[in-house]
């Protein structure tokens, strides 16, 4: 268990439609990332948020949007689905290392299947 | 543009051998390099790090060598077990988040 929670583990939806992550930090962290990983993109950065406030984009759709509410808990909108979105989508919280580095650690993921 | 990839998609080792790794980065003002493992059903885990001014990093019987005169990391992990068997990532610091490479999918046989 790498202390990082993510609800749900599997979720199949429809077209068109709309659905929400669910992630939970490890205790401590402040900062969340989100992750996207299909099969022929790896594993792609989306959006992040420290402490409430969004930080940095990646390659975040106009279709998502994310937040990070006051118990740092963060929420991943997906929202007029295409079967393209269909992927794991990874949170992840972030740690200094004692060597600066900002180490990531990642949830189990939720795997969205859009048909 | 930028862009952090890896040489081989997969690599098959024996059991007891050692195996490496290799990753390309072209962002050459990275501060550092990460290694992460994932496994089947699994989010990524952390292995090694590696600042962008160092050559080498020992963990667990795993290695971390940074050429930064070619842009290159490799990962080496030393006499493989089974539960080696996983996709390893190289990612390199982009700003806030980490750039993540492909992946290079190893197989552990006995």
């Amino acid at each position: 268990d790498s202390g990082v929670t993510q609800t749900p583990k599997h979720l199949i939806t429809a077209t068109g439609q709309r659905v929400t992550l669910r992630c939970s930090p490890r205790s401590g962290d402040l900062s969340v990332y989100w992750y996207q990983q299909s099969l022929d993109q790896g594993l792609q950065f989306l959006i992040q948020y420290y402490n409430g406030e969004e930080r940095a984009k990646g390659n975040i759709l106009e279709r998502f949007s994310a937040q990070q509410f006051p118990d740092l808990h963060s929420e991943l909108n997906l929202s007029s689905l295409e079967l393209g979105d269909s992927a794991l989508y990874f949170c992840a919280s972030s740690v200094a290392t004692h060597s600066g580095a900002n180490v990531l650690t990642f949830g189990a993921g939720s795997r969205l299947t859009v048909l | 543009g930028e862009s952090v990839g890896l040489h081989l998609p997969t690599l098959s080792v024996q059991e007891g051998d050692n195996s490496i790794i290799n990753c390309a980065y072209s962002n050459s003002a990275s501060d550092y390099f990460i290694w992460y493992k994932q496994e089947s059903g699994k989010g990524p885990q952390f292995i090694i790090d590696i600042r962008s001014n160092m050559d080498k990093r020992q963990g667990q019987r795993v290695t971390v060598l940074l050429n930064k005169t070619v842009k290159h990391l490799s990962l080496q992990i030393a006499a493989t077990q089974p539960g080696d068997s996983a996709v390893y990532f190289c990612a390199e610091s982009g700003g806030y988040a980490l750039n993540f490479g492909k992946g290079t999918s190893l197989l552990v046989t006995p």
